[in-house]
């Protein structure tokens, strides 16, 4: 199994520039999530899904859209980048009622 | 809307020394998760604790779940330099999927 997948891994956007990062998982977990992680504030949760077909915001939704059209992908688009999402991006699965959330190793994205 | 308050932020200890982490939720929890991340790393699950006034055991590590259910700590017995990392508490309201992380604490360990 590969686990949690993300790619890429670095990228760099002009401000207004749109790009979709790209979370995959082989577990078959029902649950998928994107956060964002910004030094001294923890990981905010941007959107989740329960399953296919079914998504619903965070705790920061804005300038951010998703998709879940299969168990196995959750992309994460920006449709125009700004500064203020410069960040690093955790993508998380989980299985339904099970314990805890498997990560992916990350994106760091810097909007300039 | 929830929120997960962690303290503190920072936390040095001398190698040998204990360590706690708190977390207060400012709502109810169905449960709450902690996770390691270790510097330039991702967060990795430690453990989920369900039931009020639950305490779990991992070696050296004791997650305890408040009676009311809001809040949580995690205590270090005896750091080691493998403890080093950032330390975050998660919690959900009811059984969906989403979990919403404290701001964690940092652990540094001098040898």
């Amino acid at each position: 199994n590969a686990g949690v997948t993300q790619t890429p891994k670095f990228q760099v956007l002009k401000t207004g520039q749109s790009m979709t990062l790209q979370c995959a998982q082989d577990m078959n977990h029902e649950y998928m999530s994107w956060y964002r992680q910004d030094p001294g504030m923890g990981l905010r949760l941007i959107h989740y899904s329960v399953g296919a077909g079914i998504t619903d915001q965070g705790e920061v939704p804005n300038g951010y859209n998703v998709s879940r059209s299969t168990t196995e992908d959750f992309p994460l688009r920006l449709l125009s980048a700004a500064p203020s999402q410069t960040s690093v991006y955790f993508c998380a699965s989980s299985k339904q009622g099970s314990n805890g959330y498997t990560f992916g190793s990350g994106t760091r994205l810097t909007v300039v | 809307g929830q929120q997960v308050m962690q303290i503190p932020q920072y936390q040095h200890v001398q190698e040998g020394e204990d360590f706690t982490t708190y977390c207060n939720s400012s709502t109810t929890l169905s449960n709450i998760q902690w996770y390691k991340q270790r510097p330039g790393g991702h967060p990795v699950f430690l453990i989920q604790l369900v039931k009020s006034g639950e305490v779990k055991k991992q070696k050296r590590l004791t997650f305890q779940f408040g009676e009311a259910k809001k809040n949580s700590s995690l205590h270090i017995t005896a750091t080691q330099t493998t403890d080093v990392g950032t330390y975050f508490c998660a919690g959900k309201k009811s059984n969906t999927g989403k979990l919403i992380f404290g701001q964690g604490t940092t652990l540094q360990v001098k040898p």
